[in-house]
């Protein structure tokens, strides 16, 4: 079956240093996308892919940057990790913008 | 720009209420609209959608959803609730320009057996 993977599930990095978040989706979709979610806040999009070789930023890009070489996998890096970058991390992907969006399981991310 | 409000924070029913959570999204041109339900420790999972024709639209689990397009809203419904529908419920919108798939904040759902 087709399916998003997240990995990994919980990350425990250090003040400052680069992190990068795997998604990888077996569906063939050309529509990815990063959020975080975080208490009172809901689900905030970071970036955005439309298809290999593109990416936009979303409402909170400050501090994170993706790239997109191949249809299924849009890594999420943090170039370095601050405290406030502390959050669950959801990754989705979209056949089009008329079908819905499958989501990973999360990664749980702790910068101490 | 485009964004989705969702009125309630935290709801609080006993069992064989019914629901009503509120959704207002901010975009004006068209728009597909979502409910996604996250059972505590699990991902997002669609209840509906709608994107074309009939504005009431019936999801998994007993849920459905008005679209009323003058008001910009999109509210979730349910007769009865139950135990099981403990979650938090997201509002989300896709605009059909820019593809963009935003979420209101979520409503955190508490049922009281």
């Amino acid at each position: 079956d087709a399916e998003i993977t997240q990995s990994p599930r919980h990350k425990i990095t250090e003040t400052g240093r680069q992190v990068t978040l795997a998604c990888h989706q077996t569906w063939n979709h050309n529509n990815m996308f990063w959020y975080r979610q975080d208490l009172g806040h809901g689900l905030r999009l970071i970036h955005y892919s439309y298809g290999v070789q593109d990416t936009n930023k979303g409402e909170v890009s400050d501090g994170y940057s993706v790239s997109r070489s191949n249809t299924e996998d849009l890594p999420l890096t943090l170039e370095s990790a601050a405290s406030s970058q502390t959050s669950v991390y959801f990754c989705a992907s979209m056949l089009r913008r008329d079908t819905e969006a499958f989501f990973g399981q999360g990664t749980r991310l702790t910068v101490v | 720009a485009q964004s989705v409000s969702q009125h309630n924070h935290h709801v609080i029913l006993s069992e064989a209420a019914s629901l009503e959570l509120g959704c207002n999204y901010s975009y004006g041109g068209t728009v597909n609209l979502f409910w996604y339900v996250q059972y505590p420790g699990q991902h997002l999972q669609l209840l509906l959608k709608y994107f074309s024709g009939d504005p009431l639209v019936k999801g998994i689990k007993g849920f459905e959803a008005e679209f009323i397009k003058s008001k910009f809203s999109f509210n979730l419904r349910k007769p009865s609730v139950q135990w099981s529908d403990t979650a938090e419920y997201f509002c989300a919108v896709v605009s059909s320009n820019t593809g963009k798939l935003i979420f209101g904040q979520g409503t955190t759902l508490q049922v009281k057996p």
